[in-house]
């Protein structure tokens, strides 16, 4: 069966920093691989998707992740944070079912960016 | 374009009571999705749709919830009766299907259930 692990609940990081949320999955097969952002009372949005290709994927708001076939890991960063940037993050990883592909989010990583 | 549509944003209801959840997708999406969203924690597959069929519901507790999809555009999800233990966020979402799979779901603002 597949999972998603998001090592860090938390991200405390300063304004204008750089950030890594970590993300590791486990599958057997070929995955693709998300990164959606959900603000307080909103919805999630994407962030970026890995389906092929290039292994460095990037996003919008200046976020890119790479994926690493070899350390099943697909995790999330930004040179420089802002103040918007506050939110949770979840890392998700679809599979191809007989028909359709069945989409496992993980737990969530909460980024709070400090002024 | 509109986004997916829910409502009510807000519900609180007393256990043993019934509720209801309504969804409306983007325009065009073929595939309709429910989750259910623990505090502090990533959404939990309900069921899935495919225009009106019902393609995976394999997490849908059967004994009190229920979904429809008529005409495979809005959908309800229904709980009775309610536990305390349904205290949740419930989202919706909406894709458009590609036989490749990989699709980017489009998710509304949820539905905060309180049950007392």
């Amino acid at each position: 069966a597949q999972s998603v692990t998001q090592l860090d609940s938390q991200v405390p990081v300063f304004e204008e920093a750089p950030v890594e949320l970590r993300c590791n999955y486990s599958s057997s097969v070929s995955v693709y691989l998300f990164w959606y952002v959900q603000y307080p009372n909103q919805g999630l949005q994407l962030l970026l998707k890995y389906l092929s290709g290039s292994t460095l994927v990037k996003g919008i708001n200046g976020f890119e992740a790479e994926f690493n076939k070899s350390q099943t890991s697909f995790h999330l960063r930004k040179p420089s944070v802002h103040i918007s940037d506050t939110a949770e993050y979840f890392c998700a990883v679809s599979v191809m079912k007989t028909s359709y592909d069945k989409v496992i989010f993980g737990p969530g990583t909460s980024l709070s960016v400090i002024p | 374009e509109a986004g997916v549509v829910q409502s009510p944003r807000y519900k609180i209801i007393e256990k043993k009571q019934p509720v209801a959840f309504w969804c409306n997708p983007i325009s065009g999406h073929n595939t309709l999705y429910w989750y259910l969203q623990n505090l502090g924690q990533g959404p939990e597959l309900l069921i899935r749709y495919e225009n009106e069929e019902a393609v995976d519901d394999s997490q849908l507790p059967k004994d009190r919830f229920s979904a429809e999809r008529l005409k495979g555009v809005d959908s309800t999800l229904k709980i009775q009766p309610a536990e305390l233990g349904d205290s949740a966020v419930y989202l919706c979402a909406s894709s458009l299907a590609t036989s490749g799979g990989g699709d980017t779901q489009y998710f509304g603002p949820g539905t905060r259930l309180t049950v007392l």
